[in-house]
Parts: C-alpha cells; structure tokens; sequence
C-alpha cells in the first residue's frame, strides 16, 4: 500500500519568514495529493491540493510543488502569521480526493513574533 | 451549508467495555469515512463507504471494531472490546462522490479515551 513521509516534524520560523514542509511518496499511482491544516482541538481542513497532471499550483500565500519522477512534494508558506501557526498534514491518493487518502505523520509549525 | 457533524464530543471508557460513535456527513455526500488518529499521527482510515456499501474496510481491525451506513446516509462505529491502544481522535469524514478529486470534509472528531 501507500507509505507517505513527512519532513520535518517540528518547525518553528519568525513572522514573515517562509516555510517549507516536504512529502515523499511511495506509490507511482498516486494522483491526487492535498495538504490539510489541524488547529489544536479542530478538524483539518483542506488548505491546498494538486492533481499529477500539474507541477506546482498556487494560491495567496501558499503553494505547492510535485515531483512525480522523484515522488516528492511540497508545501511552501510565503509571510508567515502567526495564525499558520498549527499541524499541517500532507496527503496522497489514487482516482482523485474521493478514494481513500493516506496521511504523513504531520509537521507542527510554529511561527514566532 | 452545514458541515459534518460528529457525537459524542468526548467519551472515556474502561477497557473491555463498548462504545459507539455517530456520524451525520454533509447532505448529499455519497462517500463517507472513517479515521482514527492516533496523538502525534496522521489520520488513518478505517473504513469507507459508498453510499451503503463499504468500499475500503482493509485497516479496519474487524475482531473489534465494525461500522454501518444502513440507510446510506448516517453512520455507526462501533468498538467492542475496547482496548487501551484504541485511545485515539476518531474522525467522521464525507466527499460528493468517490471519484473527481472530491475534497473530503471532515467532522469534529470524538475523543475516545480507553483507561
């Protein structure tokens, strides 16, 4: 089955800085890979996605970057507030966000005043 | 619209005892999942179902636990015996279809302690 990584486990940086999460990914099938946000005590939720067929997508502050030959990708957070400050999960899935997803073990990021 | 609802909030049994969890997902949704997080990890799926029929039970540890969708819309999970290593976030998420890239929603969560 799937076997998703996630670097680094803790990462703290200062207000505006950016950040950068990593995901490496064990299955070539995999074509749909989200990144969820976990506020202490809260549900996560979807923050960004990207499908196989595209190579980086964009949205405000943040983006995302796949690799598909090296099976990696990654979540970058441009002028960090501390409001991103939480567990940020990456994810992968075969036949698109309604097959079942396979979670990394998550990366808490803390942004400093 | 309103988002996927989950009860009980929080629930603390002794081990060996039965517990159940109740899910409402998003009306309209076809898919519907259930996750146990473990403190510190990632979610991990327990059983998925496609309208009534479950679609993804492998990691769902059937000695123990099992889950139903009757009537294709709410959801049971049960544990029966409940062990310690079940303490544990269980999420109730739902997505429009199984397939097209739907984005999963996923419900509060009930905290399951097992002492």
């Amino acid at each position: 089955g799937e076997n998703v990584e996630q670097h680094p486990s803790t990462l703290s940086v200062q207000e505006g800085d950016s950040a950068v999460i990593k995901c490496t990914y064990s299955d070539s099938a995999s074509n749909y890979f989200p990144w969820y946000k976990q506020e202490l005590g809260k549900r996560p939720q979807l923050i960004i996605d990207i499908r196989s067929n595209v190579g980086e997508k964009k949205d405000q502050r943040i983006a995302v970057t796949l690799n598909k030959t090296a099976k990696h990708f990654s979540l970058h957070i441009t002028e960090t507030q501390p409001e991103d400050s939480a567990v940020y999960f990456c994810a992968a899935s075969r036949g698109g966000g309604g097959n079942k997803l396979t979670f990394g073990t998550g990366t808490q990021l803390k942004v400093e005043l | 619209e309103a988002g996927v609802a989950q009860s009980p909030r929080y629930k603390i049994i002794e081990k060996r005892q039965s517990v159940a969890f109740w899910c409402n997902p998003i009306s309209g949704h076809a898919t519907l999942y259930w996750y146990q997080q473990i403190l510190g990890q990632g979610p991990k799926l327990l059983i998925q179902f496609q309208n009534n029929g479950v679609v993804d039970d492998s990691q769902l540890p059937k000695d123990r636990f099992s889950a139903e969708r009757l009537k294709g819309v709410d959801s049971t999970l049960k544990i029966q015996p409940a062990k310690l290593e079940d303490s544990a976030v269980y999420l109730c998420a739902s997505s429009l279809k199984r397939r097209n890239y739907n984005e999963q929603f996923f419900g509060p969560g009930t905290r399951l302690t097992v002492l």
